[in-house]
């Protein structure tokens, strides 16, 4: 099975200051069809997670643009630019390449204001 | 606007039984593939089950195979999640998710005597 591994695991941030999480997966997250399904979720306290990034790169409808992602193969990295306080949360990558079974979560990055 | 809104959860002995509901809108709900997803008190997010958008295809996590069974109602736009033979260690909220797109509030079952 593909392991999802996250670094670090929290990560104080000074508001206005950028932020970096690194997702790293036991195997190689390209797909047949060349698409590369690593998706990036928010969880702020208390609410459901939210999709931010699908596909490595893509930003979903609402994320603002301060939030990116990139990488390939098997190493991912989720950036902040400028951290504000609406960011704090637990972020979590998933990849969805290796199907069946099923999805497989990093174990989540606290992200919190110092 | 999508929604998807669980409910049927609660406070059930082990070795009982539970079924959890999702009730879909703002979308052709028969069209998209649905899955479950579960996190535990303070921990990290599982996936639980998914099904296709026919229902024809079904996929279940190890750790619940056997116990468990995923079932939809395209017509009436609602997500199920049959729960037999519940174990301390199935204590969480249960998220249903359109794909990966969409999460609902999830709904948490508490399996304790």
């Amino acid at each position: 099975d593909v392991v999802m591994t996250q670094s670090p695991l929290s990560l104080p941030v000074t508001l206005g200051q950028p932020a970096s999480i690194s997702c790293r997966s036991s195997q190689s997250l390209v797909y047949s069809d060349g698409n590369t399904y690593l998706n990036w979720f928010q969880q702020r306290p208390g609410q459901s997670p939210r999709r931010l990034i699908y596909k490595v790169s893509n930003r979903d409808s609402g994320v603002p643009d301060r939030f990116s992602g990139s990488g390939s193969g098997t190493d991912f990295t989720l950036k902040i630019s400028r951290v504000e306080a609406e960011d704090v949360g637990v972020y979590y990558c998933m990849q969805g390449t290796h199907w069946p079974p099923g999805w497989t979560f990093g174990q989540g990055t606290k992200v919190e204001i110092k | 606007e999508v929604q998807l809104v669980e409910s049927g959860g609660g406070l059930v002995q082990p070795g009982g039984s539970l079924r959890l509901s999702c009730a879909a809108s703002g979308f052709t709900f028969s069209s998209y593939e649905m899955n479950w997803v579960r996190q535990a008190p303070g921990k990290g997010l599982e996936w639980v089950s998914y099904i296709s958008s026919s229902g024809s295809t079904i996929y279940y996590a190890d750790s619940v195979k056997g116990r468990f069974t995923i079932s939809r109602d395209n017509a009436k736009n609602s997500l199920y999640l049959q729960m037999n033979s519940l174990r301390a260690e199935d204590t969480a909220v249960y998220y249903c998710a359109r794909t990966n797109d969409y999460w609902g509030q999830g709904t948490l079952v508490t399996v304790s005597s």
